[in-house]
């Protein structure tokens, strides 16, 4: 499974937009990128995917580099409610594998009030 | 909504015991999964399923099994339970798109073994 760098934490204010970035240096043309959050004491949620196109729901915003080799998940106006762990996830279109997600350390965000 | 159930927020069993965990979807999803969250090491997957009776093993299944007798339930076995297994347990849900379904997760079932 190609690899996911993201930094370890960050902290933003609340009602700012934040930009969560992640490099993938090694994607291949079939990964699709995918966004997980997990809030305290829950399981991960979904957040927003991609291919090569910018993606936008009612979440969030996907920016996918021109070369794909990064991307970066942008919430608009965060809000505390918004403070998780944040996980970029490549995820291969091919054979069963293609099911599965191979979660990293993700980014822990912290809004600040 | 789609809705995974599991069947305890929490547990407390003794090494030797066997353990099952049993996860419920109500969406008719094909593929369930079952991950292990530990400190320092994230999530990790221990099987899935991708159809009735079938699995796969993920990248952990040492000292678990699996039953999927019927779509919408998905159980994790843990034959003799040991301490080594105390973990948070989520199990999960998608449809069978390559590369695209979206994976909906259960809150969760903190084991501990004594």
């Amino acid at each position: 499974d190609a690899k996911t760098t993201q930094p370890n934490s960050m902290e933003s204010n609340e009602e700012e937009p934040v930009h969560l970035p992640c490099n993938h240096s090694t994607i291949s043309g079939t990964d699709y990128i995918h966004w997980y959050r997990q809030l305290p004491s829950q399981g991960p949620e979904y957040v927003i995917h991609g291919l090569t196109s910018n993606v936008n729901n009612r979440m969030a915003s996907l920016a996918i580099a021109e070369d794909r080799k990064s991307s970066t998940l942008i919430l608009h106006r965060a809000t505390l409610r918004d403070a998780a762990v944040y996980y970029c996830i490549l995820r291969d279109s091919r054979g069963q594998g293609a099911q599965k997600l191979v979660f990293g350390q993700g980014t822990r965000l912290t809004i600040n009030p | 909504d789609v809705k995974v159930t599991q069947s305890s927020r929490y547990l407390v069993k003794r090494t030797g015991e066997k353990v099952f965990l049993e996860c419920v979807q109500d969406m008719d999803h094909e593929n369930m999964f079952w991950y292990r969250q530990d400190p320092g090491l994230g999530l990790r997957l221990i099987y899935f399923s991708y159809d009735v009776k079938m699995k796969e093993k993920g990248d952990i299944p040492e000292g678990y099994s699996v039953s999927r007798e019927k779509k919408e339930r998905f159980s994790l076995i843990l034959e003799s339970a040991s301490t080594n297994q105390t973990s948070m347990y989520l199990c999960a849900s998608s449809l069978l798109l390559a590369g695209v379904g979206e994976q909906f997760f259960g809150p969760g079932t903190r084991l501990t073994v004594l």
